[in-house]
Formats: structure tokens, sequence, C-alpha cells
């Protein structure tokens, strides 16, 4: 059975610090997407990240791929009120016939 | 980017009536759209991949004579949960993959809050 796992669930951060979000898939993938959602809202798209080694940035948010390990990390730097949201992994598996897998979620809450 | 919209943005339907969720890609063409669940404060779960002009795929578990899924054109697809009950209550959300090779991504519709009383 394929898994996306996140890591934390949930997170609590002061403003101004730094911490990383963690997506770990159990099978080969074509690629991986990062998504935000609000309280009571759908996705919006962040990042995609499509080969070993991607490195994407936007903003106190950058996002890495580690295909070799199955692995792929959300970095929040010095983090603001307004990144508060629950951010979500999609993996994308046997392209051609997609297989979409979200990770668990994890809800970020940034205190003042 | 592409635009995916839902109609409606909610519904409040009383238990054992059907209820029908539209899909609709407003600027390009979509041969394959997909519809997602989302109870509170849980992740997304693909219901099925809805394919035009033919049967949709429902992923393990979901049950394909509850929740109907006609894909009629390139630019709409439809949900419809049938006999619903307050079990079924949730976000619904649909997706569709755009582009080719590197470019494919997903563009998600803003979601529709199903309530049955």
């Amino acid at each position: 059975e394929l898994k996306v796992e996140q890591n934390p669930l949930f997170l609590s951060m002061q403003e101004e610090k730094n911490y990383t979000i963690y997506c770990n898939y159990s099978t080969t993938s074509d690629r991986l997407y990062w998504y935000r959602q609000d309280p009571g809202k759908s996705l919006e798209s962040l990042f995609v990240l499509l080969s070993n080694g991607a490195v994407k940035q936007e903003g106190r948010l950058m996002a890495s791929l580690d295909t070799k390990a199955r692995l792929s990390t959300l970095h929040i730097t010095a983090a603001v009120h307004d990144l508060s949201a629950t951010y979500f992994c999609l993996l994308l598996s046997n392209f051609g016939n997609e297989k979409l897998t979200f990770g668990t979620g994890t809800r970020l809450t940034i205190i003042p | 980017g592409a635009v995916v919209s839902q109609h409606p943005s909610w519904v409040i339907c009383k238990s054992g009536t059907s209820v029908k969720i539209e899909c609709r890609s407003l600027d390009f063409q979509a041969t394959t759209m997909f519809w997602y669940r989302q109870f509170p404060k849980q992740s997304l779960m693909l219901m099925a991949t809805s394919n035009e002009g033919s049967k949709a795929t429902y992923e393990q578990g979901v049950e394909k004579d509850k929740f109907l899924i006609n894909h009629a054109s390139l630019t709409l697809s439809t949900l419809t949960v049938t006999s619903a009950h307050p079990e079924d209550s949730s976000f619904y959300i649909c997706s569709v993959g755009l582009g080719q090779g590197l470019g494919y991504e997903q563009y998600f519709g803003p979601g529709t809050r199903l309530t049955v009383t």
C-alpha cells in the first residue's frame, strides 16, 4: 500500500523561528507537489518538484526533493503569522496512469 | 495556470436525498478530472478519476453506485451523491491535470462543502 506521511502533524512555532516539515513516501515517484490550505478553502499550489535534488524557493518557503531517500522537505525561514495554514504534499506516481496520493497534512500555527 | 470552478460552494440537504456537484474547467479542455473528499481536519482522499466519454475509475472502498460520476464533456464533470446520509457530509474538491511531461500539474477547484442533516 502506498503511503505518504508528513511529520509533524501539528506544529506551533513562534514568529522569526525556522522549521522543517517532512514528507516521506513509500514508492518511487514521478514528481511531488506542495500545497497550502487555509481553513475552509481549497488548495493553493506552492511548489512542483520534478527530479532528485530539486530545490525551489519562494519567499520564506523552500522545498526540496530527495528521490533516493523518498523524502521531500518544506523549510520555513523566519516564520510570520500569515504562514499559518495546513500544508500538504502530493505524490504523483505511475505517470500516464496517474496515481495521486496526498500526505497526511501538517497544521502550522505561527504564534506572534 | 488553469481555472477550475465548482458549483455549488456549499449545500445542505436532507438525509435520503441526492446532491449533484459540478466541476468545470473554465479555460481549457480536460479529458481527466479527479474527485477528492476531505473530512474535517483530515487530508484529501482521492475518490475517483473521471474520464471524458467513459466510465470513471473509483478508488478502493468508494461505492460507485453511491457516488455517481459523469464526465459528459471536456469541460464538465459531475459528482452525484445519491441517498445522502450524515456521514457523507464532507468537503468535496475536484482537480484537473494540465500539461504534459515535466509541465504536468494539478489545479484544484474551490471545493464544495456538503452537509447532510
